[in-house]
């Protein structure tokens, strides 16, 4: 299996505990996105890897939240002393970007499975 | 503030019959819009795209329509399978005609499609 792969699919914890997540993207693929999606919500933007740089951070991300891609290969999202509210599935996605005659080409999101967080 | 809206969370249609799933969007840059499909315990999958400068783009039983001055994108699925069972989410991107580099989706609530047989 070659789509983005991520680990662990679920974990559960007490409040006050660190978590780490980690996503293994598609090889050749350039970006990687991490996305959040609670119930009855569509997933919603958290950061993205372009390569090793981490370009973009939404203020979702409060300073409890780190996200890596040391290698712009895989990347972790850790949460420190996890809160109730963090529970929510955490979404990795990657992509294949680049110009075309002048325009950035879209490539589409390939998601993984998600890891789902549940903070007791 | 919801920039990219979808306002039936659901929608039930019989199996061979036309499924539309409706998507407003808010925000005028947005440039470049994606449905993606949802099962239970899986992540999104693409399922189309189109660039604000078409009006219509197909792929099988998929066709997706852009009406860029009322921002109001709908996907049709035809004929309705009962594969097509689960939550469909709107995307939206900016910047991507401008030479930009913004690959933020922005997503609506999604939409629960339900085919019955």
């Amino acid at each position: 299996d070659t789509g983005v792969s991520q680990d662990p699919r679920h974990k559960i914890t007490k409040r006050g505990q660190n978590v780490t997540f980690r996503c293994d993207p598609i090889s050749e693929h350039n970006r990687l996105y991490w996305y959040r999606q609670t119930l009855g919500q569509g997933p919603e933007f958290l950061t993205y890897f372009q390569n090793e740089a981490q370009l973009e951070k939404s203020r979702l991300l409060s300073d409890r939240f780190s996200a890596e891609r040391p290698k712009g290969s895989f990347s972790t999202l850790e949460i420190q002393r996890t809160e109730q509210g963090d529970s929510a599935m955490y979404l990795c996605a990657s992509s294949l970007g680049g110009w075309d005659r002048g325009f950035f080409i879209t490539g589409e999101l390939f998601f993984g499975e998600g890891s789902r967080l549940t903070v007791l | 503030d919801q920039q990219v809206k979808q306002n039936s969370p659901s929608l039930s249609v019989q199996e061979g019959r036309i499924s539309i799933l409706n998507c407003d969007y808010t925000n005028s840059m947005f440039d470049y819009f994606l449905w993606y499909k949802k099962y239970p315990a899986e992540g999104p999958t693409f399922l189309i795209s189109i660039s604000s400068i078409k009006d219509k783009n197909e792929d099988g039983r998929f066709t997706v329509f852009l009406n860029k001055s009322a921002k109001h994108l709908s996907l049709h699925i035809v004929p309705s399978q009962p594969g097509d069972s689960a939550v469909y989410f709107c995307a939206a991107i900016s910047g991507t005609n401008s030479g930009g580099s913004n690959y933020k989706l922005t997503f609506g609530k999604g939409t629960l499609l339900t085919v019955n047989p």
